[in-house]
């Protein structure tokens, strides 16, 4: 079955460095999105991003966060100057067709903001 | 925000037995409903889903009752395994169009014990 993909796993950085998280969403799809879970608390949407552009976007991703699809089939969130409180889990996800299917995700990255 | 709410953090029900996961929302705008399930180190894999125009979904072992004048939704696993041992999670579309925002509620960790 085919899936998201996530990399890195893992990711250490320090306090107002630029990081960049990458995933390549369910080939076929045209919905992408980034959510994230900080540690003992709700998975929180941040972005939806169709057509080549931010559908909709939460609160939480202010100017700090940026999203691209630099080609046919990468999805990235960059975070330009990172916080400490940044430190959490982010998932990618697809859909094929927006608010009324699944959405599918990767197994996630890891963010640790030092 | 507490629009989607999961009030047992935990559940524990003995394999072969019916294991009943509730949650409750709050905004009667909400239209469509989903259920994940997560397993540690892994994102969140889709299971099941509702449109609020139905008050019931069945696929195999998984049920998701829907009851909107209490705005509240349930999923029964029946008959429950042990590899269903996971967190659950249930999540609503706010019904802001074609996006695919979800909100999620904070979890329920199953427990299935051989």
């Amino acid at each position: 079955e085919p899936e998201v993909t996530q990399t890195p796993s893992h990711q250490v950085t320090q306090m107002g460095q630029e990081v960049i998280l990458r995933c390549v969403p369910i080939s076929n799809h045209l919905y992408f999105y980034w959510y994230r879970q900080i540690l003992g608390q709700k998975v929180e949407f941040l972005v939806s991003f169709y057509n080549n552009e931010i559908s909709e976007k939460s609160e939480i991703f202010d100017d700090q966060f940026s999203v691209e699809r630099p080609d046919g089939s990468n999805f990235t969130l960059k975070i330009r100057s990172t916080k400490l409180e940044d430190s959490a889990m982010y998932f990618c996800a697809s859909s094929n067709t927006g608010g009324r299917s699944p959405l599918h995700f990767g197994n996630g990255t890891r963010l640790t903001v030092t | 925000d507490q629009q989607v709410k999961q009030n047992s953090p935990s559940l524990s029900v003995q394999e072969g037995r019916i294991s009943i996961l509730n949650c409750d929302y709050t905004n009667s705008m909400f239209d469509y409903f989903l259920w994940y399930k997560k397993y540690p180190a892994e994102g969140p894999t889709f299971l099941i889903s509702i449109s609020s125009i139905k008050d019931k979904n069945e696929d195999g072992r998984f049920t998701v009752f829907l009851n909107k004048s209490a705005k509240h939704l349930s999923l029964h696993i029946v008959p429950s395994q042990p590899g269903d041992s996971a967190v659950y999670f249930c999540a609503a579309n706010p019904g802001s169009g074609n996006t695919g925002k979800l909100i999620f509620g904070q979890g329920t960790t199953l427990q299935v014990k051989p």
